[in-house]
């Protein structure tokens, strides 16, 4: 079974700051990942889709990578604003339908 | 387009007591799936369908059912709530095949007593 780990589960950082989220995988066997943004109490917002094929992928201030030999994805975000506060998640298909997540990044960016 | 929309967005139940969480998409997708999501776990998936007339279990399907008799709508039924269900429940949606992104429903919060 995929086992998702996203490392660390909280992090603050001041605005402005560049950041890294971190999310590993223990199957290499993948048909995509998707990097996802949370609010509190609210549902999941797609940010980013990384195909088995590919190994990176840029949305605005936003790049995730993916390095499927060592099971390891980032999701890069650039000169941080409090508006990035959410819990960030990672999600790896490894069938038709199912999406296997990590537990998420609590980010906090302070003003 | 609504995207994936979810009623109801709260729902406190006694235990035994059986309901239905709505889940509709307007984005003629073929894959519909319900997740549940609990404290410090990830998402898990209890049922998917890939197109009207045909689903399967997830992860976690015990205790919960469901049916799609459109591409639209995907209804779960809990049939007998117990506390271990309560959770926050989320619908998603996508194009076939394994290339696409799926698209989430605000969540249903449900409490069973």
């Amino acid at each position: 079974k995929q086992e998702v780990t996203q490392i660390p589960a909280a992090l603050s950082v001041p605005e402005g700051e560049n950041l890294v989220l971190n999310c590993s995988f223990t199957d290499s066997a993948i048909y995509n990942l998707q990097w996802f943004r949370q609010d509190p109490g609210k549902g999941l917002t797609s940010l980013l889709l990384i195909q088995s094929s590919q190994r990176e992928q840029t949305s605005g201030r936003l790049n995730a990578s993916l390095d499927k030999s060592s099971g390891r994805s980032t999701l890069y975000i650039a000169a941080s604003q409090p508006g990035d506060s959410a819990t960030y998640l990672c999600a790896i298909k490894t069938g038709a339908n199912n999406l296997f997540f990590g537990t998420g990044t609590r980010l906090t960016v302070i003003p | 387009n609504a995207g994936v929309t979810q009623t109801p967005k709260f729902q406190v139940l006694k235990t035994g007591q059986s309901m239905t969480l709505q889940c509709a998409q307007d984005m003629n997708h073929e894959y519909m799936s319900w997740y549940r999501q609990d404290p410090g776990m990830g998402l898990r998936l209890i049922h998917y369908s890939v197109g009207a007339g045909i689903t399967d279990q997830g992860e976690v399907p015990n205790g919960y059912n469901v049916s799609r008799s459109t591409t639209e709508d995907f209804p779960l039924r809990l049939l007998s709530a117990a506390p271990s269900q309560t959770s926050v429940y989320f619908c998603a949606s996508s194009y076939g095949g394994t290339s696409y992104e799926q698209y989430f429903g605000p969540g249903t919060r449900l409490t069973v007593t």
